[in-house]
């Protein structure tokens, strides 16, 4: 079965420090790999996803992530956050053959301004 | 154009009543998704509905159950409520299932209190 971990519960940074975000996922074919994010009282939004091509992915808002195969691995990361960045964000796995999407625990994110 | 429609937005119940939550999906997306998010087990899938079937069903009791129309519009369904069903019901659209392109567009959510 799929599973999908992040490495951080919870992530404190201030304004202008560089964001990265560990996820890891478990799956013995092929994935689609997601990150979402959720801001206060929002819902749900993507950011970015992979499919295939460049696994350097640029999504919204400055993020990107990267997908690295041989470590099942699709970090996010932003050279440097803002106060507004404030959210929890939710790495999201897809099996290629028709599973369904795995979140994982999710990471919140406070941006000390 | 409209994203996707969740009503009620809130409910409040006590145990041993039942419940049902609809969704109106993105006009034009065939796939309804339903997840429950609480803050001890986070996004949990529990089932997809593609043209009118389920195509995929998630580690929940048979308590929770679900379908979909013809004009894809889904509810889901929760008899003899318990205190820990308590949590934010998502609901996502997408195009199509199984496909390579999946990319799920998410609802606000409907927040159930089970007193």
């Amino acid at each position: 079965a799929q599973s999908v971990s992040q490495h951080n519960h919870h992530v404190i940074l201030s304004e202008a420090a560089s964001l990265e975000l560990g996820c890891n996922y478990s799956y013995g074919g092929t994935v689609n790999l997601f990150w979402y994010v959720q801001y206060p009282g929002q819902h749900l939004q993507l950011l970015l996803k992979y499919f295939s091509g460049d696994p350097l992915v640029k999504g919204i808002k400055g993020f990107e992530a990267e997908f690295i195969k041989s470590k099942f691995s699709f970090n996010l990361r932003k050279p440097s956050v803002q106060w507004s960045d404030t959210a929890e964000y939710f790495c999201a796995v897809e099996g290629r053959s028709g599973q369904n999407f795995v979140f994982g625990p999710g990471t919140r994110l406070s941006v000390l301004p | 154009k409209a994203g996707v429609t969740q009503t009620p937005r809130y409910l409040i119940k006590t145990r041993g009543q039942q419940v049902t939550l609809s969704c109106s999906p993105i006009s034009g997306h065939r796939s309804v998704s339903w997840y429950q998010q609480t803050p001890g087990q986070g996004l949990q899938f529990l089932f997809e509905y593609f043209s009118e079937t389920q195509r995929n069903k998630g580690n929940f009791p048979g308590r929770f159950s679900g379908r979909q129309f013809s004009n894809s519009r889904s509810e889901m369904n929760v008899s003899t409520l318990e205190l820990g069903d308590s949590a934010l019901y998502l609901c996502a659209s997408s195009l199509s299932s199984g496909s390579s392109y999946n990319e799920q567009f998410f609802g606000p959510g409907t927040r159930l209190t089970v007193l």
